[in-house]
């Protein structure tokens, strides 16, 4: 069984330019959420989605980030003109139920020039 | 909120040791996840350990969720091992946000 599947695994972009990271969940999970880790730090919960809803955005910033998981296809997230404080690692992450255990994909590394 | 800690923060072990982190944290929990991020940075399940203890190999974890802490256990180490070491818990009210700890860097030397 294939597990959390990310993609692009390393983006460049430069400040103003958008970046778009994908995310399949393991099959049959129904619950993908995103999480941020910057340099030398632990992971930090962004947002909670489920088929065409978003039950927990939280700890995304307010401008220029969104998630979407549609009805086909994979998860995205979304960043607006980037900055260069948007450079870090995004992980996302799928679960059977709301309180199972996560399972984490290897990650997006996002670079801004 | 919820704190998490982990100790020791920097490890530095000969191949073949024996080592033990260990993880703290401030809250009643109903779960606890390790995670191992190896030096190319994904991320790796290792347990998922609510109370009790569980083995994998060379690999251990016991949560004493009543005494609030956490212990991994890796035994004759190996240069594949190195890289930084997570433990994280759910908030109470949200149990899909996860708090991570600030990791326990493990080097394995040869």
């Amino acid at each position: 069984n294939a597990g959390v599947m990310q993609n692009p695994r390393h983006l460049v972009r430069r400040r103003g330019q958008e970046a778009r990271l994908r995310c399949s969940p393991v099959k049959g999970h129904s619950h993908v959420y995103w999480y941020r880790q910057l340099p030398e730090e632990g992971l930090k919960f962004m947002v909670y989605l489920q088929k065409e809803n978003i039950i927990d955005e939280s700890g995304m910033p307010k401008e220029r980030f969104s998630a979407e998981f549609p009805k086909e296809g994979p998860s995205i997230l979304r960043i607006q003109q980037v900055v260069r404080g948007d450079s870090a690692a995004y992980f996302c992450a799928s679960s059977p139920t709301a309180d199972g255990e996560l399972f984490f994909g290897e990650g997006s590394r996002l670079t801004v020039l | 909120g919820i704190q998490v800690e982990q100790s020791p923060p920097d490890l530095i072990l000969q191949e073949g040791a024996n080592s033990t982190l260990r993880c703290n944290f401030s809250d009643s929990v109903n779960n606890l996840q390790w995670f191992h991020q190896n030096p190319w940075g994904q991320l790796i399940n290792l347990f998922y350990i609510p109370s009790g203890t569980k083995q994998n190999g060379r690999l251990s974890a016991t949560t004493v969720a009543t005494e609030r802490y956490s212990l991994l256990y890796i035994s004759s180490s190996q240069t594949t091992d190195s890289g930084v070491y997570f433990c994280a818990v759910p908030r109470m009210d949200s149990s899909y946000k996860l708090i991570f700890g600030s990791g326990t860097r493990l080097l394995v030397r040869p």
